[in-house]
């Protein structure tokens, strides 16, 4: 049984450089969340999707930030040029229960950016 | 949003039981408590949740008060293992985006 994966696990970039994340949900899954998370705080919501249908886009999420899950299954997370207060881990959640109250989030491993 | 209130940081020895307290007195009556932890260089992981009830399962227990305004997670036997970031998180009953709302959570070192 795979978990969540990301991809890259690392990606250090200059400022104003555009990047793309990658995230695989535990297959069957139709649900997809993605968070940020700084240096010792917790991790903050940004979009949620539902099969593919983005439902819901955090005020983190500014112009420069764009998710997509194209046929319900994987997800990419770009950013357009980059600043250096988007240093963080960028971690993808996947569920699948009906409920909102009581489904289980599976996190990847996260994708921790850099940039410079 | 109900928030959550837990101590920054516990010390426990190791193979001794450890109580994670959290408090959330403005928690409403459809709110369930989750529990999710994050170990060093890793995305959080799911532990426990419950809505009144006292709850257990293979990882930990969930001690609910009466009057639901606090709770506590329970881990029997800590281990090396355990040393990491406990989050309790208030999820609604319907909630739009089904995110959850992290708070600083409680940084839980084991001592061997």
């Amino acid at each position: 049984d795979t978990g969540v994966s990301q991809d890259p696990r690392h990606k250090i970039t200059k400022r104003g450089q555009n990047v793309t994340f990658r995230c695989d949900p535990i297959s069957e899954h139709n649900r997809l969340y993605w968070y940020r998370q700084t240096l010792g705080q917790g991790p903050e919501f940004l979009t949620y999707f539902q099969n593919e249908a983005q439902l819901e886009k955090s005020r983190l999420l500014s112009d420069r930030f764009s998710a997509e899950r194209p046929k319900g299954s994987f997800s990419t997370l770009e950013i357009q040029r980059t600043e250096q207060g988007d240093s963080a881990m960028y971690l993808c959640a996947s569920s699948s229960r009906a409920s909102t109250s009581t489904d289980t989030q599976y996190f990847g491993p996260g994708t921790r950016l850099t940039v410079l | 949003d109900a928030k959550t209130t837990q101590p920054n940081s516990m010390e426990s020895n190791e193979e001794e039981p450890v109580h994670l307290p959290c408090n959330h007195s403005t928690i409403s009556g459809t709110d369930y408590i989750h529990w999710y932890r994050q170990l060093p260089s890793q995305g959080p992981e799911y532990v426990i949740h419950g809505l009144t009830s006292n709850v257990n399962n293979r990882m930990a227990s969930l001690a609910i008060a009466e009057d639901r305004k606090s709770s506590t997670l329970i881990l029997h036997r800590a281990t090396l293992r355990d040393a990491a970031v406990y989050y309790c998180i208030l999820r609604a009953a319907y909630n739009a985006g089904n995110m959850l709302t992290f708070g600083g959570g409680t940084r839980l070192m084991v001592k061997p």
